[in-house]
């Protein structure tokens, strides 16, 4: 198994454009989490799902931020429009017994 | 409040000596406790996970943790520690509350493994 595919593995866009991120998760995994990570606030655990529905969305930070889970082998998340703030990089991990991280998204927003 | 504690920003030690990177946690119940590693440009990777049992667990890279109840801490462990150690630590709960679905990460702690 290739593991948890994340993509692209660096976005570089300006401050009000769309963003979009995405995974694929490990095959058999039920359970997807999208994370943040950040030097002043660590790693945020934004939203997860189980079997494709939204668990809990709780830590998306602004109404900018929508994530998706479409079907097992999918998901986005979407920053739109995106600020400088949002500058981090972006790890979705899934889960079957354990727990497993993508490589990570570093997003730049100028 | 549940939080997890990593109060060592960053360890130092000598390859060839033994390495402790402590952990504490704040979860009512009793929660799943796990430890990843962060290597530069790389996603978290798994270590290893307290659920029950042994109080002592053994994990990848010849790392163990050591469960302590009373002191609700869970301290990452190697009996000599090698300069390909290096990384950023990660101490972690899963709250009963939370179904043990949510990961509650700690800030990390950077470990420095000199030759």
């Amino acid at each position: 198994d290739a593991g948890v595919i994340q993509s692209p593995r660096h976005e570089v866009t300006e401050m009000g454009q769309e963003v979009t991120l995405r995974c694929k998760p490990i095959s058999g995994h039920d359970y997807l989490f999208w994370y943040r990570q950040t030097m002043m606030r660590g790693l945020e655990l934004l939203i997860y799902f189980n079997n494709n529905v939204p668990i809990d969305d709780s830590g998306m930070p602004e109404d900018r931020f929508s994530a998706k889970m479409p079907n097992a082998s999918f998901s986005t998340l979407k920053i739109q429009p995106s600020e400088p703030r949002d500058s981090a990089v972006y790890f979705c991990a899934s889960r079957g017994d354990e727990q497993f991280f993508g490589p990570g998204t570093r997003l730049t927003v100028l | 409040a549940q939080s997890v504690a990593q109060p060592e920003d960053q360890v130092n030690v000598a390859e060839g000596n033994p390495l402790t990177v402590k952990c504490t946690y704040s979860v009512s119940g009793n929660p799943y406790l796990f430890w990843y590693v962060q290597y530069p440009n790389r996603g978290l990777q798994f270590l290893l996970k307290y659920i029950t049992g042994d109080n002592l667990v053994k994990g990848s890279y010849g790392f163990e943790a050591e469960f302590n109840k009373s002191q609700t801490s869970f301290h990452l462990k190697k009996p000599s520690a090698l300069v390909s150690d290096s990384a950023l630590y990660f101490c972690a709960v899963r709250p009963y509350l939370s179904g043990y679905n949510k990961l509650i990460f700690g800030a990390g702690t950077r470990l420095a493994v000199h030759p």
